[in-house]
């Protein structure tokens, strides 16, 4: 247990639709990263906050958006879903204080299967 | 930009033989951090092992250890007396120690799923 949790586990939904994916990082951690897997695309990055303020971002749609609130969860929010949003989605923390470090270790969540019908 | 490339998808070792997974990753920079990750049917990404490019040493954890070979961008990982635990995908991953943008964040091969037989 890597101390990251992710709710829900699995969600199936319909294209057009919206959800929202959340994650609590593990304590102390103030960096939160947002992957997704899927078979097309393999594992990529898509999103970092840190300290609630975004820090970086990757090959994120602008359908997708997400958001790190004051108690340091995060959310991920899919709208407008189409077949191909279907995907694994990751959260990971990182244990620096800084947010900044690569040598930071990510810690990942069991993920969130999302399926769009 | 750069690429990681695990050119087995599929590998097998019998229990208790050991196997060597490959990745060889395409960077123009200098310094940056190579991971193996390990996820198992439960689909948890696991850390496994993490090389410094700066470090000429090879890393080593218990039964993993890794062959990091800078000047052919090549980081293959070992694994000893492969256990039925060690069935998983593997995912080689590359991190910039340059931080901007989405430079320093995990960029992933497209792993290699071992299968260990009794």
């Amino acid at each position: 247990d890597s101390g990251v949790t992710q709710t829900p586990k699995h969600l199936i939904t319909a294209t057009g639709q919206r959800v929202t994916l959340r994650c609590s990082p593990r304590s102390g951690d103030l960096s939160v990263y947002w992957y997704q897997q899927s078979l097309d695309q393999g594992l990529q990055f898509l999103i970092q906050y840190y300290n609630g303020e975004e820090r970086a971002k990757g090959n994120i749609l602008e359908r997708f958006s997400a958001q790190q609130f004051p108690d340091l969860h995060s959310e991920l929010n899919l709208s407008s879903l189409e077949l191909g949003d279907s995907a694994l989605y990751f959260c990971a923390s990182s244990e620096g204080p800084s947010g900044t470090d690569p040598r930071e270790t990510q810690y990942f969540g069991p993920g969130t299967r999302l399926l769009v019908l | 930009a750069q690429t990681v490339t695990q050119s087995q998808p599929e590998m097998s070792v019998q229990e208790a033989e050991t196997v060597t997974l490959s990745c060889t990753y395409d960077t123009s920079e200098s310094d940056y951090y190579l991971f193996w990750y390990k996820q198992p049917p439960s689909r948890q990404m696991i850390l496994v092992i993490r090389q410094e490019a700066y470090k000429q040493q090879n890393a080593t954890e218990n039964r993993f250890s890794v062959n990091f070979q800078k000047a052919a961008k090549s980081f293959s990982l070992k694994i000893s007396d492969s256990q039925l635990g060690d069935a998983a995908m593997y995912f080689c991953a590359y991190r910039s120690a340059y931080y901007g943008g989405s430079q320093g964040n995990l960029i992933f091969g497209k792993g290699t799923k071992l299968s260990v037989k009794p």
